[in-house]
């Protein structure tokens, strides 16, 4: 089946430091991707998405590339402020399961000031 | 615009007792998703209803049944509660039935004692 697989946590950061948090997924279709934020005390907000190969999907600094080779959708920004600290899913929907997303197990972001 | 709402916020019950939550889906949206969000994991996916039918379903006992109404928002039961149905239950609502704009309620955390 489906399972999307994301770099353990919790990740600490300082304030302007580069972020990468790592996602892999196993699909048996085409899978569309997503990165969820799920801020203290909420639900999850849908922070980007790709479609396809190759698209890069991006939002409030965040960005994610779709690589379907390696089976991969990163999410990297390039300088995190204090606001950022959440917790951060990487997720996928096979286009053929379209009523279902998979989740990873989230990333714990903490940036200090 | 109101967002998607979930009532209750929080809850207590206990063992073997039976329990409904709610949810009312983003305006314009006729598709609602339950997931349950165990403490530090990622959302599992529950069962989606789409045009008032139960569409999808993951690996949940026939104990967690739903419901959607003509006016979109649904309901999930559980019955027979087990001390691990304990966690963060959470909708979201989409159109047609897909999950690639999909918008996630605030949840209500069920704790059975």
């Amino acid at each position: 089946g489906d399972s999307v697989t994301q770099m353990e946590g919790p990740v600490t950061l300082s304030e302007e430091a580069f972020l990468t948090i790592n996602c892999t997924y196993t699909a048996t279709g085409y899978p569309s991707l997503f990165w969820y934020v799920q801020y203290p005390g909420e639900g999850l907000q849908l922070l980007l998405k790709a479609t396809k190969a190759d698209d890069k999907g991006s939002n409030k600094g965040f960005e994610a590339t779709y690589r379907k080779e390696t089976t991969s959708f990163h999410l990297e920004k390039g300088s995190v402020q204090v606001s950022d600290s959440a917790v951060y899913f990487c997720a996928l929907s096979d286009q053929g399961d379209a009523g279902k997303s998979t989740f990873g197990d989230g990333t714990t972001l903490t940036v200090k000031p | 615009d109101a967002g998607v709402t979930q009532s209750p916020t929080h809850l207590i019950k206990t063992r073997g007792q039976q329990v409904t939550l709610r949810c009312s889906p983003k305006s314009g949206h006729d598709t609602v998703s339950w997931y349950q969000q165990a403490l530090g994991q990622g959302p599992q996916f529950i069962f989606q209803y789409y045009e008032e039918e139960e569409r999808q379903r993951g690996n949940f006992p026939d104990r967690f049944s739903g419901h959607q109404f003509p006016n979109y928002s649904s309901e999930l039961n559980v019955n027979a509660l087990l001390l691990g149905d304990s966690a963060l239950y959470l909708c979201a609502s989409s159109s047609g039935g897909s999950v690639h704009e999909q918008y996630f309620g605030p949840g209500t955390r069920l704790t059975v004692t």
